[in-house]
């Protein structure tokens, strides 16, 4: 079967830094996705792994290990406003995507 | 690029009534769009994948009856709850693949749905 597994909830300091791991397995494989999602509000797209290796934009960098069905979302100097759900999701062959649980960040002052 | 508009933002509605919720793709054509309801906490649950002129695909376990989805153009696809009831209450979400998979799913701004 299809599933993303990622920790429920973190926690990390203002000005930290935090990763944010997700493992995946899906039939087929088209490329991970990190979204963001703010209480209330619909996911924003953060980034888009398909090769292996680090994808880097300003704070947020975005892991992929395509052999170990492995990514991380590391964000860096964190803000409060950075609390949100971090949710995975992996597209499979019919670029259907499949959606982890979520990750709650907190984070603290 | 790639913007999907969601109406409405919020709807409080009786129960037995029926709401309908609309999704417009505003700078791009959307073949395909799905149709997501997230409970509070819990991540998001496809319901159904909506391709424009044809019927909608249902995730198992959702009512098409009740769940009435159509997909007339190839930039509007609407989500009608009918006869709702209190346990309809959640957040809707629709979403459609930009023709780049790049940029994965754009969503729109969901639907707070609260049946009293």
């Amino acid at each position: 079967g299809q599933n993303i597994d990622q920790p429920t909830e973190m926690t990390a300091t203002e000005g930290a830094i935090v990763q944010i791991n997700c493992t995946y397995q899906t039939s087929g494989f088209n490329g991970l996705f990190w979204y963001q999602q703010h209480a209330g509000e619909a996911p924003t797209f953060l980034s888009y792994n398909v090769l292996d290796g680090l994808e880097e934009k300003g704070r947020f960098s975005s892991f992929l290990s395509r052999s170990k069905g492995y990514s991380y979302l590391l964000l860096k100097e964190l803000q409060m406003k950075d609390s949100a759900s971090y949710l995975c999701a992996g597209m499979d062959s019919n670029y259907q995507l499949i959606w982890g649980a979520g990750t709650k960040l907190i984070i603290k002052p | 690029g790639a913007v999907v508009s969601q109406h409405p933002s919020r709807v409080i509605c009786k129960s037995g009534t029926s709401v309908k919720i609309e999704c417009r793709s505003l700078d791009f054509q959307a073949t395909t769009m799905f149709w997501y309801r997230q409970f509070p906490k819990q991540s998001l649950m496809l319901m159904a994948t909506s391709n424009e002129g044809s019927k909608a695909t249902y995730e198992q376990g959702v009512e098409k009856d009740k769940f009435l989805i159509n997909h007339a153009s190839l930039t509007l696809s609407t989500l009608t709850v009918t006869s709702a009831h209190p346990e309809d209450s959640s957040f809707y979400i629709c979403s459609a693949r930009h023709s780049d998979s790049h940029y994965g799913y754009t969503f729109g701004s969901g639907t707070r749905l609260t049946v009293v």
